[in-house]
């Protein structure tokens, strides 16, 4: 199995400022068909996880513009460019190039 | 508007069974692979189950596999989940998803079935 190690563990960050997460996968992303298919999940208190980012970079509808991923190969990064209140919660990696699709482990977001 | 509706959670002892359903609107359902997901209470995201469009291909993770069962019912556009012999460690909330067509990935999910094993 793919194994996704997500840094930090948990992100305090002040309101307005720029929070970025790391992902490692342990090993390549990239598909027989040439895609590397990298997602970013966030999953705010109570409620169930939601799609941000597909194949490393791409917005999924109704995402904000402050939310940005980039990366290749093995190592990717959740940038979010100004934080705020509402986008406290936990992110996860996912990959889904290989079966079984994994997860990191979730960065914990928290306003300081 | 795509949406996702689990049922069937409940609290079980170990070593009972348990069918889940997801009915799934605003989408047409028999043309995308659906997923189960599970979330330990607390914990992070643990891919259960796929299964494809007319049923044919099921996959299974290996902590599941002999024991669940992924099945869909196109003409009702509901998805099912049929858990046995449960463990205390299948304990969680299982999240209904769908793959998507556009990419190979999974995009809206629902609200989660709280499902408990425990004597």
């Amino acid at each position: 199995d793919i194994v996704m190690t997500q840094t930090p563990l948990s992100s305090p960050v002040t309101l307005g400022q720029p929070a970025s997460i790391s992902c490692r996968s342990s090993q390549s992303l990239v598909s027989s068909d040439g895609n590397t298919n990298l997602n970013w999940l966030q999953q705010r208190p109570g409620q169930p996880p939601r799609l941000l980012i597909y194949k490393i970079s791409n917005r999924f509808s109704g995402v904000p513009d402050r939310f940005s991923g980039s990366g290749a190969g093995t190592d990717f990064t959740l940038k979010i460019s100004r934080v705020e209140a509402e986008d406290v919660g936990v992110y996860y990696c996912m990959q889904t190039t290989q079966l079984p699709h994994t997860f990191g482990q979730g960065t914990k977001l928290e306003i300081k | 508007e795509v949406l996702l509706v689990e049922s069937g959670g409940d609290l079980v002892q170990p070593g009972g069974s348990l069918r889940l359903s997801c009915a799934a609107s605003g989408f047409t359902f028999s043309t995308y692979w659906m997923h189960w997901v599970r979330q330990a209470p607390g914990k992070g995201l643990v891919w259960v189950s796929r299964i494809n469009g007319d049923g044919s291909s099921t996959t299974y993770a290996d902590s599941v596999k002999g024991r669940f069962t992924i099945s869909r019912d196109n003409s009702k556009n509901t998805l099912h989940l049929q858990m046995n012999s449960l463990r205390v460690e299948d304990t969680g909330v299982f999240f209904c998803v769908r793959g998507t067509n556009r990419w190979s990935g999974v995009d809206y999910w629902g609200q989660g079935a709280l499902v408990t094993v425990s004597s």
